[in-house]
């Protein structure tokens, strides 16, 4: 157990819809990243945030956003669904920018769009 | 996006035989990681380096920083059936505002027993 939580584990939904996936970091951790993973793609950085402010920005298209909150869980929006979004999405909490790349990683969230 | 090259895709081994499997890069990293992925599981984190021409041991893997900076290897001594899995390569830069990990395509390692 990595100690960075996701919910829901599954999500399926229709093309169009909006939903939203959330990450809990280990205790302590103020960065949290977000990755989605697809067979072809492998694992691709979306976006980092670090204390509440946004880091970096990877391969993320402008349909998703994301958060971070005061208490350092993260949200990660998804928005006018489509098939090519099905995918597992993963969370990913280090401890501090800059002291360390050691990431650990959620269970992740397998989306489904139908 | 960016991504490393790693090989090979897939080994399918038996078991008691040693593994190796490298990345390279186009791109200087100042931080190897290498992870382990379990069907429908995150990427467990097994090794991380962070100096050029590291080497470093977690029980049976051992993983090196190579010299130049743009590759890295992972051996794995007498693999068992848990060895099976996905392993990814991931290079990183610390020391700046951004942490975000470049991954490589993975490894798939079957082990016969």
């Amino acid at each position: 157990d990595s100690g960075v939580t996701q919910t829901p584990k599954h999500l399926i939904t229709a093309t169009g819809q909006r939903v939203t996936l959330r990450c809990s970091p280990r205790s302590g951790d103020l960065s949290v990243y977000w990755y989605q993973q697809s067979l072809d793609q492998g694992l691709q950085f979306l976006i980092q945030y670090y204390n509440g402010e946004e880091r970096a920005k990877g391969n993320i298209l402008e349909r998703f956003s994301a958060q971070q909150f005061p208490d350092l869980h993260s949200e990660l929006n998804l928005s006018s669904l489509e098939l090519g979004d099905s995918a597992l999405y993963f969370c990913a909490s280090s401890a501090r920018t800059g002291s360390t790349n050691e990431q650990f990683f959620g269970p992740g969230t397998r989306l489904t769009v139908l | 996006g960016q991504q490393l090259n790693q090989s090979p895709q897939s080994m399918f081994i038996q078991e008691g035989e040693d593994v190796s499997m490298n990345c390279t890069s186009s791109s200087i990293f100042n931080t190897w990681l290498w992870y382990k992925q379990d069907p429908g599981e995150g990427p467990v984190l097994l090794i991380a380096l962070y100096k050029a021409g590291e080497l470093t041991s977690n029980g049976r893997l051992t993983a090196q920083f190579g010299i130049t900076r743009k590759d890295s290897f992972l051996n794995i001594s007498a693999s068992i059936p848990s060895d099976v899995g996905i392993y990814f390569c991931a290079g990183g830069y610390y020391g700046g505002s951004q942490g975000n990990l470049i991954f490589g395509k993975g490894t798939k390692l079957s082990v016969k027993p």
